[in-house]
């Protein structure tokens, strides 16, 4: 199974600033996402990390808000960005293995709370 | 649009208990689906992975069904520790193409010594 890990595990912000977000993967996935979990709530996709080009996006997430990158098949980066006290959640990055089984795993997650 | 829900919401049982969480969907198309375990706070760690075609999975103490075709899925958990308290999500997989999960609101299990 792959081993995926998360930088920073929490943070505090300020409203108006931008949080980057790091995920490493011990291992080639085919696939990386994004997700948000509100207070209380369970896992919401955010968007699909594409390598090498843009992400793509579920309903309700942008761009300008969320910008992600993946250079390459073990890492990718999110950022919010203008926090404000509604972006307060745990991120999670997951990835798909390459097996058969294309069994997803989850980092540990990264608790942001925006002040 | 396909959802998830899962039931109970919370349960609380005695250490030994075996216990059923019961996870459904509603659009029986799906390409697998996956059990996770949430401690407070942290990640999820994945318990099994049932794809499609297959009726159960099982590791150790856990079992898990599905039935897709009436949308449901159980995990079993037999013989319940106290180290077994957690929240358990249940997240159907669309497509193979897509990846994307829709997660379930979970369970919370709370084991009492």
């Amino acid at each position: 199974s792959a081993v995926i890990s998360q930088k920073p595990s929490r943070d505090i912000c300020q409203r108006g600033t931008s949080l980057t977000i790091q995920c490493q993967v011990d291992s080639q996935v085919t696939m990386m996402f994004w997700y948000r979990q509100q207070p209380g709530q369970s896992l919401t996709l955010i968007a699909t990390a594409n390598q090498g080009s843009e992400a793509t996006y579920e309903s309700g997430f942008v761009i300008d808000k969320f910008p992600i990158s993946r250079p390459n098949l073990t890492f990718s980066t999110l950022t919010v960005s203008n926090m404000s006290p509604e972006d307060s959640s745990i991120y999670l990055c997951s990835g798909v293995s390459g097996t058969v089984y294309n069994e997803q795993f989850f980092g540990p997650g990264t608790r942001l709370t925006v002040l | 649009k396909q959802e998830v829900t899962q039931i109970p919401a919370a349960l609380s049982v005695p250490e030994g208990e075996n216990l059923v969480l019961n996870c459904s969907f509603t659009d029986s198309a799906i390409y697998n689906l996956q059990w996770f375990r949430q401690d407070p706070g942290k990640g999820l760690t994945s318990l099994l992975l049932i794809q499609s075609s297959q009726r159960e999975q099982t590791s150790g103490r856990l079992n898990a069904s599905l039935d897709k075709s009436s949308g449901r899925s159980t995990l079993y958990i037999a013989a319940s520790q106290p180290g077994d308290s957690a929240t358990y999500l249940c997240a159907v997989r669309l497509a193979f193409d897509t990846g994307k999960l829709i997660f379930g609101q979970g369970t919370t299990l709370q084991v009492k010594p």
